[in-house]
């Protein structure tokens, strides 16, 4: 059974600094892997997807790596900013199927 | 947003009473899910749909029912409510392509089972 990990569950960094947050799953059969962001009362707004085939995608401040074999995905923010501050979650997609796990999230506060 | 509109936004209701929640698109995407969030789980998916009258079962299933007649629409209807089903749930989409399987998510439902 796919499990969804991500430590830490709860993070505060002063403003300007680069962070990373991780995620790790037990079952590298994997068809993809997408990192979303949620704020409190909201929706989730997707960030990134990486493919299988993929190592890495970037967006803006945003970086995400993947590595298949060692069950592992980390998001890296570089110069944080307050309007950061939310919940970062990430959810993988079983190979051979449309269904996701989410991990729990990391709690993400930024101060000013 | 996507075009994803969830109905109600908040519902309160009693336990024993039969709920609908509804989930609807104007993207015409194919997958279409119903998840729920509560604290310490994350979010869970309940079922989700790869066309009209196709659907599946996520992991946490038991005492939830789906249905989609239309594209556009999927709809969760909770039998029989139990306090165990207060939760926010969410819906999202996402197309079926290599490049654009990106999921989208609604604004969520909060539903409170007194």
């Amino acid at each position: 059974k796919q499990e969804v990990t991500q430590i830490p569950a709860a993070l505060s960094v002063p403003e300007g600094e680069n962070l990373v947050l991780n995620c790790s799953f037990t079952d590298s059969a994997i068809y993809n892997l997408q990192w979303f962001r949620q704020d409190p009362g909201k929706g989730l707004t997707s960030l990134l997807l990486i493919q299988s085939s993929q190592r890495e995608q970037t967006s803006g401040r945003l970086n995400a790596s993947l590595d298949k074999s060692s069950g592992r995905s980390t998001l890296y923010i570089a110069a944080s900013q307050p309007g950061d501050s939310a919940t970062y979650l990430c959810a993988v997609r079983r190979e051979g199927t449309y269904k996701y796990i989410f991990g729990t999230g990391t709690r993400l506060k930024v101060l000013a | 947003d996507a075009g994803i509109t969830q109905s109600p936004r908040h519902k309160v209701t009693e336990t024993g009473t039969p709920v609908t929640l509804r989930c609807h698109q104007t993207e015409n995407h194919r997958y279409m899910y119903w998840y729920r969030q509560d604290p310490g789980h994350g979010l869970r998916l309940i079922h989700y749909s790869y066309g009209v009258k196709d659907t599946d079962k996520g992991e946490v299933s038991d005492g939830y029912s789906v249905s989609r007649s239309k594209t556009e629409d999927f709809l969760l209807t909770l039998e029989s409510a139990t306090s165990s089903q207060t939760s926010v749930y969410f819906c999202a989409i996402s197309e079926s392509t290599l490049a654009k399987n990106i999921q989208y998510f609604g604004a969520g439902t909060r539903l409170s089972v007194l």
